[in-house]
């Protein structure tokens, strides 16, 4: 089935450094990428939507300058988060909708910790 | 998209059937009833979806009530490793937002 590889798996930083996550389409091609946040013992949370050559769209609260979204080909989205901060720290993860009748694949997730 | 709400936890011993209801009853003609499963600090995984008709796969079974404003996500022989949170979401197949609700977390105990 499709595949979206989702890179690093894990990172720790220090406050105030930038953290860039990738999320590759490995046998398809994904013109749209949902990227959402995991705190400890909670449901997953929709940041933003991103679409291949066009801005993405963040859901509400979240601050478009802080997680910079770019989804500049049809097989890679980046989500990088600025000037992280200890309460950043949580389970980021990718989505994409697929077409082999699986709805939506996603990545196995980053867990980034702010020190 | 229609909200669903689903049991908050449930046990379920090895070997034997995991039931997990799901109720959507706000849901419309042109929503599927979508599975997924989370496994600790992983990404979610699909299972399995439908729209009107009973579904079956290798992983699971889905039945739907006729008025589609419930269902049953059926793991016919538990193991382990289906300890996860599992998620019913009703969706359209426009490929729009996926909102994951708070899930029904499942162990398995041997």
């Amino acid at each position: 089935g499709a595949v979206v590889s989702q890179h690093p798996s894990r990172v720790i930083c220090k406050s105030g450094t930038s953290v860039k996550i990738e999320c590759r389409s490995l046998d398809f091609q994904a013109t749209t990428m949902f990227w959402y946040r995991q705190f400890p013992k909670q449901s997953l949370m929709l940041m933003a939507t991103s679409n291949e050559g066009s801005k993405a769209t963040y859901e509400q609260g979240v601050e478009k300058d802080k997680f910079l979204i770019n989804h500049a080909s049809l097989t890679l989205s980046t989500l990088t988060v600025t000037s992280a901060h200890p309460e950043d720290s949580s389970f980021y993860i990718c989505s994409a909708p697929v077409s082999d009748g699986h709805g939506y694949t996603f990545g196995s997730g980053t867990r980034l910790t702010v020190v | 998209d229609a909200k669903t709400t689903q049991p908050t936890s449930m046990d379920c011993a090895e070997g034997r059937a995991a039931n997990l209801p799901c109720n959507h009853s706000t849901i419309s003609g042109n929503e599927y009833v979508y599975w997924y499963r989370q496994i600790h600090s992983q990404g979610p995984q699909y299972i399995i979806h439908g729209l009107k008709n009973n579904e079956t796969n290798e992983m699971a079974s889905l039945i739907i009530t006729e008025d589609r404003k419930s269902s049953t996500l059926i793991l016919p022989h538990a193991t382990l490793r289906d300890t996860a949170v599992y998620y019913c979401i009703v969706q359209t197949d426009s490929w729009g937002k996926l909102q994951f609700g708070a899930g029904t977390q499942v162990v398995v105990t041997p």
